[in-house]
Formats: structure tokens, C-alpha cells, sequence
């Protein structure tokens, strides 16, 4: 099994759309959680941290679930340009690797 | 945006050949990494370093060797290329915040084909 696991769709939505995407990872012991974008040809870049309580950064938010051990990101009013492939990232133990996720493709259609 | 750059960008190169990635970062960063990812799949750390002459072997075994001996550069060298190691290799690095994420920041990337 996976340390991390993602459906890799492609998930195609219209513009406008509400999507969600769900993560799990299957060490307990991990203790910080993220979604990186990746464009296409591109490098990872941060999108945003996800904390216990749940945070929201504009039409995006992320929420944790401990007990289940799985991650989500939900993207409001999808846009053109959230066009991308967004990895779960999960940091385990007390050292500084990170383990990602393959990644869920988003396309975002007229 | 992150301050950390890799050349070259791509490269095209026969096999046996001797080949150096450059990675550098401006942000003073203890902490390094080098990442292996084939299209359409996940990254592999291959590599990392906590800072000055230390490097570790990441999860993915590679024949590719890395050295720090400045804060600011992570080479990472494959001493004869071969064409299983066409892939792109990123680089990334982060900074030691006691109690705090490690978010890391990533270059360009390096687009490696071996013919």
C-alpha cells in the first residue's frame, strides 16, 4: 500500500463547478499536511498547508481528518487556470521528508 | 517566489557520459533535496542534506551521487548516463523553523534524456 493515495482522475468539470479531492495516507505518526499544484512540464508549488481545524484560503479549502487519515481539497467556482495537477503531500516522523502523493488531475472546461 | 535555480533546463546527451545537474538556492536554506519524477507519476526523493557535507540516500535508490559543500549548492552527478535515467529531477529546499512545517520550495527542474 501506498504511504499516500489519490485517484489520479482526470476529473473534468465545467467552469464554475465544485470539486473535491480526497487524499489518504496511511502513516498515523504523520504530522504535517499540504496541497501542492503542479502544472504541466512544471515544478510543485505550494498551495496551501492543511491544520487540524481546517483552513480556507479563498475559494479553496482544506480539511484534515486524523481518524481516518485522509486529506481533502475543495475548490469553489473552478476557474480556467485551476487547470493542474494537485498533490497531497504528507510529512511523517520527526524529520523533514515529505511523501507525495501521485497527484489528481483537474481539468477545468468552458 | 522561491529562489532556487537548476541548469541546465533540459539536456539531451549519448550514453556512458559523465553528467553534473546544478541546484542553488539564495534563501539560505539548511536543508536540500533532489527528486526523481517520470511523467504522469510521483515523486521520488533521491537524495536530501541537513546542510554543510551532509547527504543522505532518499526512498528511490539512484546511481546518481549528490555532494554540499556550500549551503547554497546541491550537484547532483551521474558518472555514466544511461537511458533508464531519462526522467526530470527537480531540486528543493526548505528552512529549519523549530516546531514549524517543513514547506519546501522547488526549482524549475532538470529534463534529462539519454539516448
Amino acid at each position: 500500500r501506498k504511504e499516500v493515495e489519490q485517484d489520479p482522475g482526470p476529473f473534468n468539470v465545467p467552469e464554475g463547478a465544485t470539486v473535491a479531492f480526497n487524499c489518504t495516507y496511511s502513516n498515523s505518526a504523520s504530522q504535517s499536511f499540504f496541497w501542492y499544484r503542479q502544472d504541466c512540464r512544471k515544478e510543485p508549488k505550494l498551495l496551501m498547508s492543511v491544520y487540524s481545524s481546517g483552513n480556507e484560503d479563498g475559494r479553496f479549502t482544506a480539511q484534515l481528518n486524523r481518524a481516518s487519515q485522509y486529506i481533502s481539497l475543495l475548490i469553489r467556482d473552478s476557474k480556467l487556470s485551476d487547470s493542474a495537477t494537485y498533490l497531497c503531500v504528507v510529512n511523517t516522523g520527526g524529520g523533514n521528508k515529505l511523501t507525495f502523493g501521485t497527484g489528481t488531475q483537474l481539468k477545468v472546461e468552458l | 517566489e522561491a529562489d532556487i535555480y537548476q541548469t541546465p533546463r533540459y539536456l539531451v546527451i549519448g550514453t556512458g557520459k559523465k553528467i553534473t545537474l546544478e541546484c542553488s538556492q539564495t534563501m539560505g536554506h539548511d536543508k536540500m533535496y533532489w527528486y526523481q519524477q517520470d511523467p504522469g507519476m510521483e515523486l521520488h526523493l533521491i537524495h536530501y542534506s541537513y546542510g554543510v557535507n551532509s547527504t543522505e540516500k532518499g526512498d528511490l535508490s539512484s546511481e546518481s551521487t549528490v555532494s554540499r559543500i556550500r549551503t547554497e549548492h546541491f550537484p547532483l552527478t551521474l558518472e555514466s548516463a544511461r537511458p533508464s535515467h531519462t526522467s526530470q529531477y527537480l531540486c528543493a529546499s526548505s528552512e529549519y523553523i523549530q516546531g514549524a512545517k517543513n514547506i519546501q520550495y522547488f526549482g524549475a527542474g532538470t529534463r534529462l534524456s539519454v539516448l
